[in-house]
């Protein structure tokens, strides 16, 4: 399966842990984005990457969230001091240049 | 601050009829993009519209773009319950991606028999 793929799937998690995300994104595109989404909404954008340079953030990505792309290749997002606000689905989605690809997204559930 | 209308946000039809889904986007763009998300999966891409008058057809679907008045549709041609899903439309203003896609709240199509 060649498709961008994240890791885990599902996490439960208790308010105030930390939790980290994965995302593969397809192999040799440079660009690659995390978004969020909860219930009956579209995604909503965090984050974006050029190859290895955070180009830009959305002020929803407060400074509990960090991501980042080690050289260029998969990246990770990380939630610091979870609150039950946090719980939705994270998208990942990986383009060469226009069309995004998503991936399957991991559902956070904080309790 | 880029906002994406869609309209309906609900849309229930009998299959073999025909309807259109609107997306209206509040400043300049030529880039559009169409996504479908079945129930607890991710977004499958659809159409990808990149100029003014950008028309494209994928079986019983169609996508079209008017920059000029802000405005995309996806029109649904006889519809089957196969496409039963919610709709997605999606604006790029950052003239690269750079900024990330805005969505719209997505429109909750369901095809009865």
């Amino acid at each position: 399966d060649t498709g961008v793929s994240q890791n885990p799937r599902h996490k439960i998690t208790k308010r105030g842990q930390n939790v980290t995300f994965r995302c593969d994104p397809i192999s040799e595109h440079n660009r690659l984005y995390w978004y969020r989404q909860t219930l009956g909404q579209g995604p909503e954008f965090l984050t974006y990457f050029q190859n290895e340079a955070q180009l830009e953030k959305s002020r929803l990505l407060s400074d509990r969230f960090s991501a980042e792309r080690p050289k260029g290749s998969f990246s990770t997002l990380e939630i610091q001091r979870t609150e039950q606000g946090d719980s939705a689905m994270y998208l990942c989605a990986s383009s060469p240049r226009y069309e995004q690809y998503f991936g399957p997204g991991t559902r956070l559930t904080v309790t | 601050e880029l906002k994406v209308e869609q309209n309906p946000l609900f849309l229930s039809m009998q299959e073999g009829k025909n309807y259109t889904i609107y997306c209206n986007y509040s400043t300049t763009s030529d880039r559009l993009y169409w996504y479908r998300q079945d129930p607890g999966k991710s977004l499958e891409s659809l159409f990808v519209l990149l100029s003014n008058g950008a028309v494209k057809q994928e079986g019983r679907l169609m996508a079209s773009l008017d920059t000029k008045a802000r405005l995309s549709t996806l029109h649904i041609t006889a519809a089957v319950h196969d496409l039963s899903a919610t709709y997605f439309c999606a604006v790029d203003n950052s003239g690269g991606g750079a900024d990330g896609l805005t969505f719209g709240k997505g429109t909750h199509l369901i095809i009865q028999p």
